[in-house]
């Protein structure tokens, strides 16, 4: 069974600090990477995505992709209050056009000022 | 507004009774996904749609649940004979297609059931 794995937190980091937010995935065959921002009581917003090895980054965000480790990162740098939410990671698992997205738990960051 | 419009945000049902929550996708997407979430849960896929066509249904239960998405109109998401085990958040996310494309979310309905 594919699976997606995040530690569930809460991760604490202080204003101005940079967050690094991880996950590992079970599908060696996984295609594409996303990071999704969720407020309680909200639905998942968009926030990264990432299809080949390396770094992509934009504004405060960095997503970190590793295929052979099978790990994916979000760095969140100068880290706000308005950041505390939870990050849920997805992975997408084939070459099959609009398949599924198999989501972890998703881990609670929170940003004190 | 452009984004994947969900309705009603907020249903409650006695048990027995059925249940339609509808999403109509972004503009220009003909991909409709649905997914669950329990709570303290992770968000689960239930199914996968395009125009008049199930792709997948692979994590909808087999009983009593069952989706659409008709040429015209909005996707429908039925769950019939409802219990307890139904209450949860049910996100429908749409795409423009292609395993690299991402999928956006609506706001949900929240189902209640009494």
């Amino acid at each position: 069974q594919k699976e997606v794995e995040q530690n569930s937190g809460p991760l604490s980091v202080p204003e101005g600090a940079i967050a690094s937010l991880n996950c590992t995935y079970s599908d060696r065959g996984s295609q594409s990477f996303f990071w999704y921002r969720q407020y309680s009581g909200k639905s998942p917003e968009l926030i990264m995505f990432i299809y080949s090895n390396g770094d992509k980054e934009d504004g405060r965000f960095t997503a970190q992709l590793n295929k052979a480790s099978q790990y994916v990162s979000l760095l969140i740098r100068d880290s706000q209050p308005s950041d505390s939410a939870t990050y849920l990671c997805a992975v997408n698992g084939g070459n099959q056009a609009g398949t599924a997205l198999i989501f972890g738990k998703g881990t609670t960051l929170s940003v004190s000022s | 507004n452009a984004g994947v419009m969900q309705n009603p945000r907020h249903l409650v049902r006695r048990r027995g009774q059925e249940a339609r929550l509808r999403c109509s996708p972004m503009k220009g997407h003909s991909h409709v996904y649905w997914y669950r979430q329990l709570p303290e849960e992770g968000l689960k896929f239930m199914v996968y749609l395009q125009k008049e066509n199930i792709i997948d249904e692979s994590g909808m239960p087999k009983e009593r649940f069952s989706a659409e998405f008709p040429k015209e109109g909005p996707s429908i998401l039925r769950i019939q004979q409802v219990v307890r085990g139904d209450s949860a958040a049910y996100f429908c996310a749409s795409s423009p297609g292609g395993f690299s494309q991402p999928q956006h979310f609506g706001d949900g309905t929240r189902l209640s059931i009494l």
